[in-house]
């Protein structure tokens, strides 16, 4: 079946630092992916998408991209804020399918 | 911007007890879905439904898990009787388009004491 693996966390940065969160898959067909964000005591908030090879999708400062080679969708940013601490959640729909199959989360804390 | 809603947010039962999670998916939507998280841990997929109808389940989705669209708005998650490890956040989530767009509701926390 459909698996993702994601960098185990926790992750602590300092402000202003980069961040790397690497994301592998496996699905069938040409899959849609997706990072979810899920900042402390709320839900699941999609942060960006990518549904073909060599799309990058971005928000808020972040980016992925779908990187069919090597079947990975890094998540990026090149400045953190104390804001963006919270867990990220990478994930993949196989082609056609109809659920979301997600990772274990890395949670980021960044500090001043 | 539409939202998935879920009631209530946090749902506190006896082991044995009936629970009802209650969504409203957004209008427009065709596909709803139950994921769960036990704390801690990852999003696990519970159930597909659209067109009246599980379109897919998990393991994890046994004869004590049932959901209903008893209206045109509702989408239910009923679990009959409740175990100590059922405890966990429960999600909703629909979609206009079978496998994309996404959108999740806040969640509902069930407590099984």
């Amino acid at each position: 079946g459909d698996s993702v693996t994601q960098m185990e966390g926790p992750v602590t940065l300092s402000e202003e630092a980069c961040l790397t969160i690497n994301c592998t898959y496996t699905a069938t067909g040409y899959p849609s992916l997706f990072w979810y964000v899920q900042y402390p005591g709320e839900g699941l908030q999609l942060l960006l998408k990518a549904t073909k090879a060599d799309d990058k999708g971005s928000n808020k400062g972040f980016e992925a991209t779908y990187r069919k080679e090597t079947t990975s969708f890094h998540l990026e940013k090149g400045s953190v804020q104390v804001s963006d601490s919270a867990v990220y959640f990478c994930a993949v729909v196989a082609g056609g399918g109809n659920k979301l199959t997600f990772g274990t989360g890395t949670q980021l804390k960044v500090e001043l | 911007e539409p939202e998935v809603t879920q009631t209530p947010s946090h749902q506190v039962t006896q082991m044995g007890q009936e629970v009802i999670l209650r969504c409203v998916p957004i209008s427009n939507h065709l596909y709803f879905y139950w994921y769960r998280q036990i704390l801690g841990q990852k999003v696990e997929f519970l159930v597909s439904f659209y067109n009246n109808e599980i379109s897919e389940k998990s393991e994890i989705f046994d004869d004590q898990f049932s959901v209903e669209r008893p209206d045109g708005s509702n989408f239910t998650l009923k679990i009959r009787s409740t175990k100590l490890e059922d405890s966990a956040m429960y999600f909703c989530a629909s979609s206009e388009v079978q496998g994309y767009g996404y959108t999740f509701g806040s969640g509902t926390r069930l407590t099984v004491v």
